[in-house]
C-alpha cells in the first residue's frame, strides 16, 4: 500500500518477554518517527530516525527500549522484559525528510497488551 | 508538565453548525503547529498546520486561527459534518524538536 504500515496490528504478551515491533514507512520518506500512546494520553515521542541514523533518542523511556532501522527503510522498535505500564498504542510515522516542520503521516498502530 | 494543553475533552455539535476545537501551548519557542485528526483503531491523519509567522490557515471547511500573543490556537470546521466525529489533536514543535502532542478532544457531529 501507499501509506505507513505496522504489524502486528495487535499483541498481547506476558510480562517479561521481549516484544518486537515493525514499521514499513512510506516509500521514499526519509525520517522515522516512533511515539505511543497510552489510554487518555496524547502522543508521547519515542525516538526519530533520518536514514539510518537516530539522532534524536530522547523520549525512549527507559533502556528496555531500543529501535533499529536498516536499508533507510523499515524500523523495528523492541521492549525487553515487558511490564504492564508498557501497555499502550504503538505509532510509527514517517515524513518526507528529516525536518520537523513537515506533516507526519502515521500508521494504524499496533495496540500492545502487557498481562 | 503538559506543553500543549486541550482542555475540552469532549465536544458535540449539530450538523451544519461550526465545530470549534481550542489549544493553548505554554512553549514560546514553538513556531510551528498543525492538527491531526483520528479516527478509532486508525493512526492520526494530518489535517492542517500553520506557521507562527501567520494567524490564519484555511483549508476547505477547516481554518486554523493562531493568537501567538495568547499561546492559543483553534481549529474551526464549518459546515460540520457527521463524518468529521473523531478525536482531534493539537501538535506543535519549533526548529527540529519533535511534535509534543495535546491529549486530544473527541468530537461527536450529531446528525
Amino acid at each position: 500500500g501507499a501509506g505507513v504500515s505496522q504489524s502486528p496490528s495487535n499483541k498481547v504478551t506476558e510480562k517479561g518477554k521481549d516484544v518486537e515491533l515493525r514499521c514499513d514507512p512510506i516509500s521514499g520518506h526519509t525520517a522515522l518517527y516512533w511515539y505511543r500512546q497510552s489510554l487518555g494520553q496524547g502522543l508521547e515521542f519515542l525516538i526519530y530516525f533520518q536514514g539510518n541514523s537516530a539522532p534524536d533518542k530522547s523520549g525512549l523511556p527507559s533502556d528496555r527500549f531500543s529501535a533499529e532501522r536498516t536499508g533507510g527503510s523499515v524500523s523495528t522498535l523492541t521492549i525487553q522484559r515487558t511490564q504492564q505500564e508498557d501497555s499502550a498504542v504503538y505509532l510509527c510515522a514517517s515524513s518526507l525528510d528529516g525536518h520537523f516542520n513537515q506533516p507526519q503521516h502515521f500508521g494504524d498502530g499496533t495496540r500492545l497488551s502487557i498481562l | 508538565d503538559q506543553q500543549v494543553k486541550q482542555n475540552s475533552p469532549s465536544l458535540s455539535v449539530q450538523e451544519g453548525r461550526i465545530s470549534i476545537l481550542n489549544c493553548d501551548y505554554t512553549n514560546s519557542m514553538f513556531d510551528y503547529f498543525l492538527w491531526y485528526k483520528k479516527y478509532p483503531a486508525e493512526g492520526p491523519t494530518f489535517l492542517i498546520s500553520i506557521s507562527s509567522i501567520k494567524d490564519k490557515n484555511e483549508d476547505g471547511r477547516f481554518t486554523v486561527f493562531l493568537n501567538k500573543s495568547a499561546k492559543h490556537l483553534s481549529l474551526h470546521i464549518v459546515p460540520s459534518q457527521p463524518g468529521d466525529s473523531a478525536v482531534y489533536f493539537c501538535a506543535a514543535n519549533s526548529g527540529n524538536t519533535p511534535l509534543v502532542f495535546g491529549k486530544g478532544t473527541r468530537l461527536s457531529v450529531i446528525a
